[in-house]
């Protein structure tokens, strides 16, 4: 399998809920992303990953939780959500070290009810 | 504050109708901008990259070019295929290394 892989694809919770998205990149890349795409507003950068290290983390509640265990795979861990936080979310990864193109997934489409 | 904005928010064309989708930004130190292209349901699939004034690339049917204000993705003779929403990019060096800037797209629709 190559490229950038999310799942689950669909993902409908309560508010009450915990759930967790995974990522998973076959690129050999060093830099993983979290952005949150909604309707007719820009892609939301959440976290970077570089080698594992968290570089960036974009003023994100702590409702949501990352985890890099390895370059490889990236994890959004969710809890207690918001009805607002229904969006799409996206995982991408680069190279590493700037000036790069993003390598996106197809994204988990999360409903929170 | 670095800022993009791209223009139209949406554009229907025939199948061979040519036209050009815009993206404007404002940004303390360009290092690249990035043109996306993005199918329903999917994740944005890169498309250029664009680095310093006067620098054009090509593919296909598509030519994006760039100047110190704004860039361009040129469409020549589209295909229904070429419906999607194009995603425009900034990185700037005052946003760190990671960072980008996003516009909101142009939903291109192209019919037969």
């Amino acid at each position: 399998e190559t490229g950038v892989t999310q799942t689950p694809r669909h993902l409908v919770m309560g508010m009450t809920n915990k759930k967790s998205l995974k990522c998973e990149q076959h690129l050999g890349h060093n830099a993983m992303y979290w952005y949150k795409q909604s309707a007719k507003k820009p892609l939301e950068l959440m976290f970077v990953y570089s080698l594992e290290e968290r570089v960036e983390n974009n003023s994100v509640p702590s409702r949501f939780s990352p985890e890099c265990p390895n370059s490889s795979h990236l994890f959004l861990h969710l809890h207690t959500l918001q009805p607002e936080d229904s969006a799409l979310y996206l995982c991408a990864s680069s190279p590493g070290g700037g000036y790069e193109k993003l390598f996106f997934g197809s994204g988990t489409q999360l409903s929170v009810l | 504050e670095d800022q993009v904005t791209q223009s139209p928010e949406a554009l229907r064309l025939q199948e061979g109708e040519s036209s050009s989708l815009n993206c404007s930004y404002t940004v303390s130190g360009l290092r690249g901008l990035f043109w996306y292209r993005q199918d329903p349901g999917k994740g944005p699939e890169f498309l250029f990259t664009l680095y310093s004034a006067g620098e054009e690339k090509e593919k296909e049917r598509l030519k994006a070019t760039l100047t110190k204000k704004e860039s361009f993705l040129h469409i020549t003779a589209p295909k229904p295929e070429d419906s999607a929403t194009y995603l425009c990019a900034v990185q700037a060096a005052t946003s760190g290394t990671y960072k980008y800037i996003f516009g909101t797209g142009t939903r291109l629709k192209v019919l037969a």
